[in-house]
């Protein structure tokens, strides 16, 4: 069975830095990993997705990459901003629906 | 424009009571997914469909029931069965374009047990 891990659980960075938010996983037969953005009692607002035969997407100030042969995933945002602050959640796609599985999250704060 | 969308946003249910949280898509998507989500957690499956008339139980499938008759709709029902209903659920939906079976979410229903 899959299972996703999400490290750190909280981080709380100055405006500016550069940060680097990691995800695992332990079944490397996926289709595609994909990161979700979820403000306080929202739903998720997809940010990246990587196929499987990828090495990584960008979008804007966020890279994402894939290394499915370690079993992992990181997502890059640069220049952080206090508008990033939300929980970042990651997901590994697998099995015959493509069903998600998600880790628990990284609760991102920026402080201005 | 194409979204997903969820009601209520907010509801309440009385111990024994069934209660059903509508999801309606118009991306035209085959497949749609149940899934829960307790504070502080990630999301658990409760139930998924890759075609009318046809569904899978997910991880959490317990006290809970969908049907799927058309392609746009997927209710889910929570039952009497369900012993702690308290969650926020979301609805999500995929193409099943072998290119790009990225997902899109619902707004979510909080539901509270009164």
């Amino acid at each position: 069975k899959q299972e996703v891990t999400q490290i750190p659980a909280a981080l709380s960075v100055p405006e500016g830095e550069n940060l680097v938010l990691n995800c695992s996983f332990t079944d490397s037969a996926i289709y595609n990993l994909q990161w979700f953005r979820q403000d306080p009692g929202k739903g998720l607002t997809s940010l990246l997705l990587i196929q499987s035969s990828q090495r990584e997407q960008t979008s804007g100030r966020l890279n994402a990459s894939l290394d499915k042969s370690s079993g992992r995933s990181t997502l890059y945002i640069a220049a952080s901003q206090p508008g990033d602050s939300a929980t970042y959640l990651c997901a590994a796609g697998s099995g015959s629906a493509r069903q998600l599985t998600f880790g628990s999250g990284t609760q991102l704060t920026v402080l201005p | 424009d194409g979204g997903i969308t969820q009601s209520p946003k907010y509801l309440f249910r009385k111990e024994g009571q069934n209660v059903t949280l509508s999801c309606e898509q118009n991306l035209n998507h085959d497949a749609m997914y149940w899934y829960r989500q307790d504070p502080g957690q990630g999301l658990r499956l409760i139930y998924y469909s890759q075609i009318v008339n046809d569904f899978q139980k997910g991880d959490i499938a317990e006290g809970y029931s969908v049907s799927r008759e058309k392609k746009e709709s997927f209710p889910l029902t929570v039952t009497s069965a369900q012993k702690n209903p308290t969650a926020f659920y979301l609805c999500a939906s995929s193409s099943r374009d072998r290119t790009n079976y990225g997902y899109t979410f619902g707004s979510g229903t909080r539901l509270t047990v009164v």
